[in-house]
């Protein structure tokens, strides 16, 4: 089955770097992008940025241009994204999902499924 | 800051039809497909409607979406105590270039 597994939980401190990965399995990892979505505590979700797994294309949200880089490595299927210069307005859990575009080479990006399990970052001084 | 206008609650009794609403703008809802997402309790969120009125297989057909201009519908109808959950509306919004997502709303079975 399709099947997004991401790291475990992370406390860093303000000013610090985080990445978190998340390995696809069951289907053609190439044939998707890939979305990161996070959720503060008691909060709504927030789009983070959108990268494709078949050529590395990125789309970052305006917010969080220049402190967030997301990759892939096709060999292993897996997506990272870091965020870097973190505040404790960060702390929240982090999810990937799988995500096609509407169209090949165009920006809107489709629907998200399924989603990891989520990671928790904690940021505290 | 979200996009996306969802009411914060609906609640309803077993058996009982509860609709979402999500109000956006031409650059948003206006313009592009509509989706739903479901949170429950301690959960990822699990894709319930994509474009506008499509259901993933294994999503009960219960659960219905609708779109007219820039505002959209989530129906669930035969309400179950299993669907007390979170229920969020998404689009991709143009004049942004992002994806962005309703304010979310807590649906209570009582």
């Amino acid at each position: 089955q399709v099947q997004l597994v991401q790291s475990g939980a992370e406390v860093k401190k303000p000013g610090a770097s985080v990445k978190v990965s998340c390995k696809a399995s069951g289907y053609t990892f190439t044939s998707y992008g890939i979305s990161w979505v996070r959720q503060a505590p008691g909060q709504g979700l927030e789009w983070m940025g959108w990268i494709s797994a078949y050529n590395g294309n990125t789309n970052y949200a305006q917010k969080l241009q220049g402190r967030v880089t997301m990759t892939t490595d096709t060999s292993t299927s897996t997506a990272y994204m870091e965020l870097r210069s973190l505040r404790s307005d960060d702390t929240a859990v982090y999810y990937c999902a799988r995500a096609p575009l509407y169209q090949p080479k165009e920006r809107r990006v489709d629907w998200f499924d399924p989603w990891g399990q989520g990671t928790l970052v904690t940021v505290s001084s | 800051q979200s996009v996306l206008t969802q009411p914060p609650s609906a609640s309803g009794t077993p058996g009982q039809r509860v609709t979402i609403s999500c109000s956006g703008s031409s650059s948003n809802i206006g313009s592009n497909y509509v989706y739903w997402y479901q949170q429950l309790p301690g959960t990822a969120p699990k894709l319930l409607i994509y474009r506008n009125n499509q259901r993933p297989s294994g999503v009960p057909d219960r659960f219905s979406g609708s779109k007219s201009g820039t505002s959209a519908s989530l129906a669930i109808s035969g309400l179950r105590s299993e669907d007390e959950a979170d229920y969020y509306c998404a689009a991709w919004d143009d004049s942004l270039s992002a994806h962005v997502f309703g304010t979310g709303t807590k649906v209570t079975v009582l």
